[in-house]
């Protein structure tokens, strides 16, 4: 099973600043046949269900503002949020679609400082 | 538009089969993925197997002997049994669509294993 690395655990920041979290995997996430990699990026706001972010780690999900970036190939991969709104405070989550079984990063939770 | 809705009981005995449904509407079972998800209360994300559009399913390694993801197609529904439960199996569980990645999310259901 490949296995998802993701730091912080936990983050705090003021409104206004850049964060970045991490997400490293055990094997490649890189398809060779579409040159894709199968990782994603969730946010889930307490109560709510996770929410899809980014695909192919840099792709924008529609409506998605454009603060939220990602970036990384292979095994090493980054979601920024610049410019962090309150609303932006929630749990972050890597996942890898790339094989089965499928496996989540373990979280890293922002927060206001 | 793309729905999904998870149901099931809220309380399920230990050592008892958990048996939930995911009912979708907006799309077609035969032409796109469906997983389960499940969190426990506080904690992180875990992947817990699908059902492909073609009928093959995948299982989360840990769970794989515990596990059956099953469907109907006629009635839009993809059907979650895990038995032998344990406390540590309480939890939400979510059923969710995958394009792309997993991009359509149920509500999420809440259940709760306990004597």
């Amino acid at each position: 099973d490949i296995v998802m690395t993701q730091s912080p655990f936990s983050l705090a920041v003021s409104e206004g600043e850049m964060v970045t979290i991490n997400c490293k995997s055990s094997q490649s996430l890189l398809s060779s046949g579409n040159q894709k990699n199968y990782l994603a990026w969730y946010q889930q706001k307490p109560g709510q269900s996770p929410k899809l972010l980014i695909y192919y780690a840099s792709t924008r999900q529609s409506g998605v503002p454009d603060r939220f970036i990602g970036s990384g190939s292979g095994t090493d991969f980054t979601l920024t949020i610049s410019d962090v709104q309150a609303e932006d405070l929630a749990d972050y989550y890597c996942l890898q679609h790339y094989s089965y079984p499928n496996t989540f990063g373990a979280g890293t939770k922002l927060e206001l400082k | 538009q793309v729905q999904l809705k998870e149901s099931g009981p809220g309380l399920v005995q230990p050592s008892q089969t958990l048996s939930l449904t995911c009912t979708v509407s907006g799309f077609s079972l035969t032409s796109y993925n469906v997983h389960w998800v499940r969190q426990p209360p506080g904690k992180g994300l875990e992947w817990m197997g699908r059902m492909r559009y073609n009928g093959d399913t995948s299982y989360n390694s840990a769970l794989k002997s515990r596990l059956s993801i099953s469907r109907d197609t006629s009635k839009n529904q993809v059907f979650l049994k895990m038995n032998s439960l344990q406390t540590d199996d309480t939890g939400t569980y979510y059923c969710t669509r995958a394009h792309m990645a997993l991009d359509y999310w149920g509500q999420g259901v809440m259940v709760t294993v306990s004597s």
